[in-house]
């Protein structure tokens, strides 16, 4: 299996709401991260998780709460959420120290109302 | 930080001449340079990467190559085809050996004219 999955594929919340976003790869890659991607821009990195250790979080509003369980599993639970959060959520996946390359899942559109 | 500077955002070609999308970084650290391929409403996918010890790779139609002293590298597509309209992001990484993550440029739509 050489694929990052990402559920669900579209999320339309309001402000109230909590939601979580799930990510999934069984590539044996330890490393994982969450970006960001609005419309036109490119992607902008929010979490990293390495061994099921979060590395790196930059500077993400607290609102956004990630999770990962275990080495196949990356969750991005939402609370409190503003329109301006509206994005397509990415997550990837990598090896840690056989390479670099970071492939992507397919994302999830939020939409904040 | 890192911060990668991507040109044109815009670039128009003819079906089957060459394109060449350019990206500098300012962070002499960083020692892995990959281009991604984001087609509309999917996700960003790699088609070719490189890293500090190498200053030219090539894989088909794809190659792309890298200026350390400079500090910038490209991608070069030739004998475009229709299938290659895309917006294209360079992006940059420091990987000490353990997980680190990409800081991208901004995008270059491109657009094959058949």
């Amino acid at each position: 299996d050489t694929e990052v999955t990402q559920t669900p594929k579209h999320l339309v919340m309001g402000m109230t709401n909590k939601k979580s976003l799930k990510c999934e790869q069984h590539m044996g890659h330890r490393a994982m991260y969450w970006y960001k991607q609005k419309a036109k821009k490119p992607p902008e990195l929010m979490f990293v998780y390495s061994y099921e250790k979060l590395s790196i979080n930059e500077s993400v509003p607290s609102r956004f709460s990630p999770e990962c369980p275990n080495s196949s599993l990356l969750n991005l639970h939402l609370h409190a959420l503003q329109p301006e959060d509206s994005a397509l959520y990415l997550c990837a996946s990598s090896q840690i120290l056989a390479g670099y390359e970071q492939y992507f899942g397919p994302g999830t559109r939020l939409t904040v109302t | 930080g890192e911060n990668v500077e991507q040109h044109p955002s815009t670039l128009s070609v003819q079906e089957g001449d060459s394109a060449v999308i350019k990206c500098t970084y300012s962070d002499s650290a960083s020692n892995y340079f990959p281009w991604y391929k984001q087609e509309l409403g999917k996700r960003p996918q790699l088609i070719i990467d490189i890293r500090s010890n190498v200053g030219e790779k090539k894989d088909q139609r794809i190659a792309v190559t890298l200026n350390k002293t400079a500090k910038h590298f490209s991608l070069h597509i030739t004998e475009t085809q229709p299938e290659d309209s895309a917006v294209y992001f360079c992006a940059a990484m420091y990987s000490g050996g353990g997980a680190d993550g990409l800081t991208f440029g901004k995008g270059t739509h491109l657009i094959i004219q058949p």
